[in-house]
């Protein structure tokens, strides 16, 4: 069964480095997503991307932010410069279909820890 | 703006036992409603959604919910848990751009 695969699974980076969380989505899916989930917390939505751009963010996904396709199968985030608060499960995810009647698939998470 | 909101942090019954996790929105137009369960250092997988065409949703794993747009509620149940069943539970709703907008989460825990 095609599944939403993320890596690394677990990653501790020190404050104010630099990191890129990668995800593959499955295939023929178009639309991809990036949530997040702090220790406790509700799961937050990030940022969609859609045709090579992003269709919607959400007022976490600031300028330390970023998110890209570099070739047709990876989907990447990065975190320019890691604060504390960066610390979060992030989960990667993919649809074949934008808006409503669509299911998401969602990776297993990579657990950002910032030191 | 929609809202989810999941009553209850924390839910724990019996093997056995009538499992039910609330879960209600806000929302000005029909939503459509999906129930996540996460296990253990594993991903989100989709138990169940509404997508008004039918209020009765069935699931896996025998699970099901009920939309009552009278009470904004999308209530997850199953008629008896099993150990198996111990994990964290999230509703969500879906807006219109495909984001999706999820509750605080129920973990159950399933005492044998």
């Amino acid at each position: 069964e095609p599944e939403v695969t993320q890596t690394p699974s677990h990653q501790v980076t020190q404050m104010g480095q630099e990191v890129i969380l990668r995800c593959v989505p499955i295939s023929n899916h178009l639309y991809f997503y990036w949530y997040r989930q702090i220790l406790g917390q509700k799961v937050e939505f990030l940022v969609s991307f859609y045709n090579n751009e992003i269709s919607e963010k959400s007022e976490i996904f600031d300028d330390q932010f970023s998110v890209e396709r570099p070739d047709g199968s990876n989907f990447t985030l990065k975190i320019r410069s890691t604060k504390l608060e960066d610390s979060a499960m992030y989960f990667c995810a993919s649809s074949s279909l934008g808006g409503v009647n669509t299911e998401a698939f969602f990776g297993q998470g990579t657990r950002l820890t910032v030191v | 703006a929609q809202s989810v909101t999941q009553l209850g942090s924390h839910v724990s019954v019996s093997e056995g036992a009538l499992v039910l996790l609330r879960c209600n929105y806000s929302s000005s137009v029909p939503p459509y409603l999906f129930w996540y369960v996460q296990y253990p250092n594993q991903g989100l997988q989709l138990l169940l959604k509404y997508t008004s065409a039918a209020t009765l949703v069935k699931g896996i794993n025998g699970f099901e919910a009920e939309f009552k747009k009278s009470e904004t509620s999308f209530h997850l149940t199953k008629p008896s848990a099993h150990m198996s069943d111990a994990a964290e539970y999230f509703c969500a709703a879906l807006n219109q751009g495909g984001k999706l907008i999820f509750g605080q989460g129920t973990e159950l825990s399933v005492k044998p």
